[in-house]
């Protein structure tokens, strides 16, 4: 099956600075790449996801890569701000349709210091 | 936008009783529903895939007879917990995909807290 790997861990940056979170997966026929937001004790909230047939995408502050053939996807956040500081997921799916198994990875608790 | 509520937010019972968990497309028909159990300051881990009209699809390692799911429309699947023990206590939360033949992204439920005493 599928294996997602996400790093780091745990991510700390001053205000205002840039933070990339990087996700690499194994199953090829993956295609499809979302990234979720999740606040202490809230579901976790889409914010941005990539296609397998497009190589990045941006959305104001937000950015996602992704390198199909080295199998990996990141998050960029520029200009952070305090209420960036969350847990961040990424996912791998594959499918079509409204049926896709998705495999999120274990997560990057950042931490925005003011 | 697409919106899944999932209830009851927090629930506590006692150990051996059985304790469902309700999750509702409320906007959009979901042919398929994803119940997940999230350990504290750990990912989501997928527990089951809910099919509308036909049994759900468990992953490795999850006991189907424990933890029963039942997706009985296109905007209902329930999870019910039976015989639940303290090691049951956890996060669970559904998530179901919107959006037909073109895919738009999962929309997840808030997420019921058990605890079992």
């Amino acid at each position: 099956g599928e294996n997602v790997e996400q790093h780091p861990s745990t991510l700390s940056v001053q205000e205002g600075d840039s933070a990339v979170i990087k996700c690499t997966y194994s199953d090829s026929a993956s295609n499809y790449f979302p990234w979720y937001k999740q606040e202490l004790g809230k579901r976790p909230q889409l914010i941005i996801d990539i296609r397998s047939n497009v190589g990045e995408k941006k959305d104001q502050r937000i950015a996602v890569t992704l390198n199909k053939t080295a199998k990996h996807f990141s998050l960029h956040i520029t200009e952070t701000q305090p209420e960036d500081s969350a847990v961040y997921f990424c996912a791998a799916s594959k499918g079509s349709g409204g049926y896709q198994k998705v495999t999120f990875g274990t997560g990057t608790k950042l931490q925005v210091i003011p | 936008g697409a919106v899944v509520s999932q209830h009851p937010s927090r629930v506590i019972c006692k150990s051996g009783t059985s304790v469902k968990i309700e999750c509702r497309s409320l906007d959009f028909q979901a042919t398929t529903m994803f119940w997940y159990r999230q350990f504290p300051k750990k990912s989501l881990m997928l527990m089951a895939t809910s099919n509308e009209g036909s049994k759900a699809t468990y992953e490795q390692g999850v006991e189907k007879d424990k933890f029963l799911i039942n997706h009985a429309s296109l905007t209902l699947s329930t999870l019910t917990v039976t015989s639940a023990h303290p090691e049951d206590s956890s996060f669970y939360i559904c998530s179901a995909a919107a959006g037909g033949g073109l895919f738009y992204g999962y929309t997840f439920g808030s997420g019921t807290r058990l605890t079992v005493v």
